[in-house]
């Protein structure tokens, strides 16, 4: 079956960057898009982006473009989601998604928080 | 960007109750709209993609209508376990968007 692990939470200052991973088995990696889509504590859903594992290309929501870079590794089968020059407002959330039909599988999130 | 909006936003229902939540489109979107499903503290769950096929192993009790602007969720007996928030999304256009949620609860 399909699985979505990601790494664990993050306390990050204000000014830091965070990578994120989320490692993907069950399937084959390359086929299928990767998308990162963050929650703000109580808030609703936020569509960050999508990596191709194929060929690498990406697609960024554009407040994050210059902020935001995803990236795989396929040899591990693994996506990570690198965001930085956090601010208090980035704390959420952050989920990697798999694309199929729509976003079909779903990792567990990892709690990332920005605080001085 | 298309903005989604659902109604209601919070919504209390008894068990066995008919539930339908709504979510209209800023621009038509043809069928390129799912429906997902998130408890409390769990990821999301994907019920219902191109409108109204539902996923694999979802209740037959879910079900989606609609295409171009208008879409709806449909569950047709209330359960308790379907305490959550639902959300719509459409893949039609980049950026992808979701509406605001409507939190459901069980009276």
């Amino acid at each position: 079956q399909v699985q979505l692990v990601q790494s664990g939470a993050e306390v990050k200052k204000p000014g830091a960057s965070v990578k994120v991973s989320c490692k993907a088995s069950g399937y084959t990696f390359i086929n299928y898009y990767m998308h990162w889509v963050r929650q703000a504590p109580g808030q609703g859903l936020e569509w960050m982006g999508w990596i191709n594992p194929n060929s690498g290309g990406a697609n960024y929501v554009q407040k994050f473009q210059d902020r935001v870079t995803m990236t795989t590794d396929t040899s591990i089968n693994t996506a990570y989601m690198e965001l930085s020059r956090l601010r208090s407002d980035d704390t959420a959330v952050y989920y990697c998604a798999r694309d199929d039909t729509a976003l079909e599988d779903w990792g567990q999130g990892t709690l990332v928080t920005v605080s001085s | 960007d298309i903005q989604l909006t659902q109604s209601p936003s919070f919504l209390s229902a008894s068990v066995g109750d008919r539930v339908t939540i709504t979510c209209r489109a800023s621009r038509g979107i043809s069928s390129y709209l799912a429906w997902y499903q998130q408890k409390p503290g769990k990821a999301p769950k994907l019920l219902i993609y191109a409108a109204s096929t539902l996923q694999y192993g979802v209740p037959s009790r879910f079900s989606g209508s609609g295409s171009g602007t208008e879409f709806t969720l449909t569950i047709s007996s209330l359960q308790p376990e379907d305490l959550a928030t639902y959300y719509c999304q459409q893949l039609n256009s980049y950026p992808i968007t979701f509406g605001q949620g409507t939190r459901l609860e069980i009276k």
